[in-house]
């Protein structure tokens, strides 16, 4: 069966510092890859999302960047983290090509200072 | 543009009453609708995919149905329980050549013993 991982859960940084979130997918090959985040009290936002490896897709201009460097592996990171950066960041695939179904991992909270 | 709007964003109800959920979309040019449900400070849990040439799903005590002409999905809880509670949310994919889910901001669901 087909599993999504993330990691890490929970991660507190200072402002300035980098950030890299992982994201792998089991038991799938080729699979549409999404990054979302989730600001409190606020839905759901699209980040970026890829359909390859190598291939990025960015929906809102902002402080972080997202790359796929193997088939089931997606990585969000930044370079110099702000304030507004901190949310609840959640990693998705799409099964059976892109009209399928969303299934999500179970998130990385992050936290900036 | 498309948008999704969720109403009403927070409900509580006693134990074993049936409740609808409602969810809109502007759009109706979508490929499916999916319903999930989030636990605090979970991921998302897919709950019931409609595609867009079907008129509802069904899986237990959960019907959704879908209505694309009027722009309107319906998630309905037979017999609710206090397991019951949690934010659910819809989402659309778009027919705009991204194919991206679009999602409503959420009803946050008490269920009260």
């Amino acid at each position: 069966s087909q599993t999504i991982h993330q990691w890490p859960a929970t991660l507190v940084q200072p402002v300035g510092s980098p950030l890299s979130l992982e994201c792998t997918v089991e038991g799938t090959s080729n699979p549409n890859l999404y990054w979302y985040r989730q600001a409190a009290g606020r839905g759901l936002q699209l980040l970026f999302y890829s359909v390859g490896i190598g291939q990025i897709s960015s929906e809102v201009p902002q402080n972080l960047s997202a790359s796929r460097p193997q088939d089931r592996q997606f990585i969000l990171s930044s370079k110099k983290l702000l304030l507004s950066d901190s949310g609840f960041y959640l990693c998705a695939w799409i099964s059976g090509g892109f009209t399928g179904e969303l299934f999500f991992g179970e998130g990385s909270r992050l936290t900036v200072l | 543009k498309q948008e999704v709007t969720q109403i009403p964003a927070a409900l509580s109800v006693p134990e074993g009453e049936n409740l609808v959920l409602n969810c809109s979309f502007t759009d109706s040019a979508i490929y499916n609708l999916q319903w999930f449900r989030q636990d605090p400070g979970k991921g998302l849990t897919s709950l019931l995919l409609i595609q867009s040439s079907q008129r509802e799903q069904t899986s237990g005590r959960l019907n959704a149905s879908l209505d694309k002409s009027s722009g309107r999905s319906t998630l309905y809880i037979a017999a609710s329980q206090p397991g019951d509670s949690a934010t659910y949310l819809c989402a659309v994919t778009t027919t705009s050549g991204t194919y991206k889910y679009i999602f409503g901001t959420g009803t946050r669901l008490k269920v009260l013993a």
